[in-house]
């Protein structure tokens, strides 16, 4: 079966630094999403990454690793408006998307 | 209209009942999609459209039908509502081939 995992929920101090983790076993890969969705909003897209290595994007990263199955949305200098659900997707043999359930930000003062 | 626009935003259905949830779309993207959001769970694909005129199931279709019968317009139909349909509902758009969705704000659906 296809799968993604993520962290259910993670805590982390405005100002810091926090690393959200994404593993994936799906049919084929075309490419893995990160999109953020605050809380009673539709998802937004934050990055994508097809090939190994880190994309940056301002104060957010995203880091591809195929090999492992891997990848991870690294969030700087962090704001209370990042509280947020952070949803990681993968893009199948088939060009349809899998979606994790979501790693649920809470960014404390 | 501006983006994706959903409708209903919010409505609870009695069992049994008919519902459709409409959107539509200003963006001119050739595919659609409908998603189901639950608790826990991922996004999950209930139909697709890859152009206007041809429609495609996804994960979870029983009990849904779509029609694609132009560019802008994307029905979604529970002919007949259960309770294990109650979630929120999101249309999304985007060129086909690329990853990179734009959703709408969501309809909530609550059958009882």
């Amino acid at each position: 079966g296809q799968n993604i995992d993520q962290p259910t929920e993670m805590t982390a101090t405005e100002g810091a630094i926090v690393q959200i983790n994404c593993t994936y076993q799906t049919s084929g890969f075309n490419g893995l999403f990160w999109y953020q969705q605050h809380a009673g909003e539709a998802p937004t897209f934050l990055s994508y990454n097809v090939l190994d290595g880190l994309e940056e994007k301002g104060r957010f990263s995203s880091f591809l690793s195929r090999s492992k199955g891997y990848s991870y949305l690294l969030l700087k200098e962090l704001q209370m408006k990042d509280s947020a659900s952070y949803l990681c997707a993968v893009r199948d043999s088939n060009y349809q998307l899998i979606w994790g359930a979501g790693t649920k930000l809470i960014i404390k003062p | 209209i501006a983006g994706i626009t959903q409708a209903p935003t919010s409505q609870i259905l009695a069992a049994g009942r008919r519902m459709t949830l409409r959107c539509t779309q200003d963006m001119r993207h050739n595919a659609m999609y409908w998603y189901r959001q639950d608790l826990g769970l991922g996004l999950r694909l209930i139909h697709y459209s890859n152009t206007a005129g041809t429609t495609g199931k996804g994960e979870v279709p029983d009990g849904y039908s779509v029609s694609r019968a132009n560019t802008d317009d994307f029905p979604l139909t529970l002919a007949s509502a259960v309770p294990s349909q109650t979630s929120v509902y999101f249309c999304a758009t985007s060129f086909t081939g690329t990853g990179e969705l734009f959703f709408g704000e969501g309809s909530r659906l609550t059958v009882l």
